[in-house]
């Protein structure tokens, strides 16, 4: 069966720090991937997609950048944090072909400070 | 741009039948999707609708229609587990990316 890993779960980070959040998909291959960042009591916001190695699609500009180094490993990054980036972040993947819905990761509070 | 309006809370008892709307303006939409997040939890997926009509997944059942950019998701037999934000989502016929809506706050008392 597919599973999807997400880590760390929390997370607090002074302004100006860098971040590295990963996420790795069990199970299945070739997977369209998908970070998206959740504020507090609001929906989910796209920010970047992956639908191969090394094919990245931004949504949002920012301060954020991802890169998808092996076909089940997705990385978001920031080189300098800014309070803004407070955020959940969840991974999700899907397969390709047939739509069966999102399978999200169990998500990263990020808590800038 | 695409844009998805659905109610910020909802409250029902125990037993009860809720239905939670979801009205869309997206250019290219292609389908409709449902997800449940409990609080602190990752979002899950319950429904999904390409085509006009009902689905029913056992106790709950979404509806779409592409006319009037308009679909729903049906709880019955609502339990206090089903205390939960539900997200509608809009899927482009451009991929797979999902735009989701501000989300609807179920509480359910007994």
């Amino acid at each position: 069966s597919q599973t999807i890993h997400q880590w760390p779960a929390t997370l607090v980070q002074p302004v100006g720090s860098p971040l590295s959040l990963e996420c790795t998909v069990e199970g299945t291959s070739n997977p369209n991937l998908y970070w998206y960042r959740q504020a507090a009591g609001r929906g989910l916001q796209l920010l970047f997609y992956s639908v191969g190695i090394g094919q990245i699609s931004s949504e949002v500009p920012q301060n954020l950048s991802a890169s998808r180094p092996q076909d089940r490993q997705f990385i978001l990054s920031s080189k300098k944090l800014l309070l803004s980036d407070s955020g959940f972040y969840l991974c999700a993947w899907e397969g390709q072909g047939v739509f069966y819905g999102y399978t999200f990761g169990s998500g990263t509070r990020l808590t800038v400070v | 741009g695409q844009s998805l309006e659905q109610p910020s809370e909802v409250t029902a008892v125990e037993g009860a039948i809720v239905q939670i709307n979801c009205t869309y303006q997206t250019s290219g939409f292609y389908g409709l999707s449902w997800y449940q997040q409990h609080d602190g939890g990752a979002p899950t997926f319950l429904s999904y609708n390409a085509l006009d009509g009902l689905e029913e997944t056992g106790r709950f059942s979404s509806f779409l229609s592409r006319s009037d950019s308009y679909g729903y998701l049906l709880l019955q037999e609502l339990q206090m587990k089903d205390s939960a934000s539900y997200f509608c989502a809009s899927q482009l016929d451009a991929g797979n990316m999902l735009t989701f809506g501000g989300g609807t706050r179920l509480m359910v008392k007994p």
